[in-house]
């Protein structure tokens, strides 16, 4: 069964680094998604991304966040100055997005980021 | 603006209890999707249901049934028998129809209800 991976499972980094987090979607998706759990809290709406431009962003997707379809099958989440309050773990999710149906989000393992 | 409230916790069980999880929400529109999504102990989300909002027929899978009642804005789900591996935080989410498309725009997640299922 098709499924969403991501790279890597598990990212520690430094303050004010950058990261670049890794997701391949359902490769007949058309709609991806980034969503973040800070530990013990709710699954929070980040940004979807249709037809290579974000269709939807959250207040919490600032100017530090970015989101590139580099390649036909890779979908990436770029921080460019990780704070400690960046520390969540981040899910990668596609849906199919076929119109007149109702579309479910299939979301990846995730990955869990450290900032030190 | 769209809200799910699971105003459970955490619930413990013994296995082979029934557990109902309760899910309200708040959305101001008129067609919308509810879901279940299911968080085991090693963190991913799992899908378990979608329903319109169109669909109030109530859906029975193994011993998962759900309950959609617009008239309560709730979208129930209930365990039948609970094993130990139904250990996890259940989230119910809920998201708006995108008209021109018909499909789902981002989910809007409740803070969850641990389920603990002991022997």
């Amino acid at each position: 069964e098709p499924e969403v991976t991501q790279t890597p499972s598990h990212q520690v980094t430094q303050m004010g680094q950058e990261v670049i987090l890794r997701c391949v979607p359902i490769s007949n998706h058309l709609y991806f998604y980034w969503y973040r759990q800070i530990l013990g809290q709710k699954v929070e709406f980040l940004v979807s991304f249709y037809n290579n431009e974000i269709s939807e962003k959250s207040e919490i997707f600032d100017d530090q966040f970015s989101v590139e379809r580099p390649d036909g099958s890779n979908f990436t989440l770029k921080i460019r100055s990780t704070k400690l309050e960046d520390s969540a773990m981040y899910f990668c999710a596609s849906s199919l997005g076929t119109s007149g149906l109702a579309d479910t989000q299939y979301f990846g393992p995730g990955t869990r980021l450290t900032v030190l | 603006a769209q809200k799910v409230t699971q105003a459970q916790t955490e619930i413990s069980v013994v296995e082979k209890e029934d557990v109902t999880l309760d899910c309200v929400y708040e959305t101001r529109d008129t067609t919308y999707y509810l879901f279940w999504y299911k968080q085991p102990p090693s963190g991913e989300l799992v899908f378990l249901i979608r329903r319109n909002s169109f669909d109030e027929q109530n859906e029975i899978s193994g011993r998962y049934s759900w309950n959609f009642q617009k008239s309560t804005s709730s979208f129930n789900f209930t365990i039948t028998a609970s094993q130990v591996v139904d250990s996890a935080v259940y989230f119910c989410a809920l998201s708006e129809a995108l008209y021109f498309t018909g499909t789902a725009s981002k989910l809007t997640f409740g803070t969850g209800t641990r389920l603990q299922v002991t022997l």
